[in-house]
């Protein structure tokens, strides 16, 4: 079954708006939790990650925001632009634990020019 | 720098044939893991190395599918009487530490993939 849910499916923003993508999980064990980018013909990439032990992270444009509450988590990426333009992966897994990464299903991120 | 190499990066095949997929890790990286991911889809997980052994293959689908990693480095996948519905990009990522024993980051490094379409 799908450990981590993700939201939208795709997106359109325009250049300069914020690109807002959603996740949710359900296992309270999950103690780490990043973002993979990917490109047309690439593999995902590592873009950012967050711990439960803070509530948001932020890297330039990006930035992870954490509700360990509502088991949900966020990636805003300010400032779009046309070159944002991928898919986006939210993930989730229990380091130190012998398991792997568990991916959400993906949003497809268009910045409009 | 060198990063996660898979070939071939594309493979048609016939239903019911063979396939073999590698994979070569970074340098270095004793987590070796393999993803598929369909059209649309997330990467989903098949199975995980540490070193040599199979740390978790709970991904597999079925006993169609095997893998192997056997000096800790280099990987092949293999998929016995391909079906229609195996066709996909299969995914290798390699990581520095994996699992238990150590500080495992999560970042894995992935390759471009290779693309395996069964007609």
């Amino acid at each position: 079954q799908q450990q981590v849910k993700q939201s939208p499916q795709s997106l359109i923003v325009q250049k300069g708006g914020i690109s807002i993508i959603n996740c949710a999980y359900e296992n309270t064990a999950f103690d780490y939790f990043p973002w993979y980018q990917q490109f047309p013909g690439k593999g995902p990439a590592l873009l950012i990650a967050i711990r439960p032990d803070v509530s948001e992270k932020k890297e330039g444009r990006f930035t992870i925001s954490f509700n360990k509450s509502a088991k949900q988590f966020s990636l805003h990426i300010m400032d779009s632009q046309p070159g944002d333009s991928a898919t986006y992966f939210c993930a989730a897994m229990v380091s130190n634990s012998g398991y792997a990464l568990n991916f959400g299903k993906g949003t497809s991120l268009l910045v409009t020019p | 720098g060198a990063g996660v190499s898979q070939t071939p990066s594309n493979k048609v095949t016939e239903k019911g044939k063979y396939v073999e997929l590698r994979c070569d890790p970074i340098s270095g990286h004793t987590a070796l893991y393999w993803y598929r991911q369909s059209l649309g889809q997330g990467p989903e997980f098949l199975i995980y190395f540490q070193g040599t052994g199979a740390a978790d293959d709970s991904g597999l689908p079925n006993d169609r599918f095997f893998a192997v990693r056997p000096e800790g480095s280099v990987s092949t996948l293999k998929i016995q009487r391909t079906e229609r519905g195996d066709s996909a990009v299969y995914l290798c990522a390699s990581s520095i530490l994996g699992g238990t024993g150590g500080a495992n980051t999560g970042e894995l490094f992935f390759g471009e993939g290779s693309r395996l379409t069964v007609l």
